[in-house]
């Protein structure tokens, strides 16, 4: 079985400053651990992901993740935020077999202050 | 038209109204997927099929029918829904397993 947790329901920052979403896995293989991203009235746009090669994966629009095993996490950073991010983030887990589903956590909501 | 497309955008239906909702993908993938998302809850994955063939039902409401004619379109047949029904309905398609998902725009559904 396999699960997300992302703490929190909401996280705001200034324009400039950095962004962390936070998010916590729980999965019996190898996961493969994924960051969407969903603006208002649009379906989800795939951020990175990680498949089990480089630790640190980078993704589109600045954002990074860093995949840690002994701490189960998979954060979400960006070293500068613009007033574009704001947005719904979610994290999710999926196993490597061809049978395997993605698990979304519960979404962040992510307000950017000018 | 590229990506996955889902129409209507929007569905507003009485209780005992039947309606269906259609998803098509133009990205050559073979599995396709219906969630459900509600305010404040995960997503929510109704169904999939790979080859056309369902290979998920995650405890879905008989009022709730997929069909799946062929790898490039799913349709969700609604009948006989409840309020609680209201939701986003995704669609997204992949070439299955942990291959990144396409989702589309969803339909927004209240019923009333």
């Amino acid at each position: 079985a396999q699960s997300v947790t992302q703490l929190g329901s909401h996280v705001s920052v200034s324009e400039g400053a950095l962004v962390l979403l936070r998010c916590n896995y729980s999965s019996s293989v190898p996961p493969y651990l994924f960051w969407y991203v969903q603006y208002p009235n649009q379906g989800l746009q795939l951020l990175l992901k990680y498949t089990s090669a480089a630790t640190l994966v980078k993704g589109i629009n600045g954002f990074e993740a860093e995949f840690k095993k002994s701490e189960t996490s998979f954060h979400l950073t960006k070293p500068s935020a613009h007033m574009s991010d704001a947005a719904e983030y979610f994290c999710a887990v999926s196993g490597p077999g061809a049978n395997s589903k993605l698990t979304f956590g519960k979404g962040i909501t992510l307000s950017v202050r000018p | 038209e590229t990506g996955v497309t889902q129409t209507p955008r929007h569905l507003v239906m009485g209780m005992t109204n039947k309606k269906s909702l259609k998803c098509e993908q133009h990205l050559g993938h073979n599995a396709m997927y219906w969630y459900k998302q509600s305010a404040k809850k995960p997503l929510e994955l109704m169904f999939v099929y790979n080859f056309k063939e369902q290979t998920e039902n995650n405890s879905v409401p008989s009022r709730f029918s997929p069909e799946c004619p062929n790898s490039s379109h799913l349709f969700l047949h609604l009948h006989t829904l409840q309020p609680e029904d209201s939701a986003l309905y995704l669609c997204a398609s992949s070439y299955g397993g942990p291959d990144t998902q396409y989702f589309g725009p969803g339909t927004r559904l209240t019923v009333l």
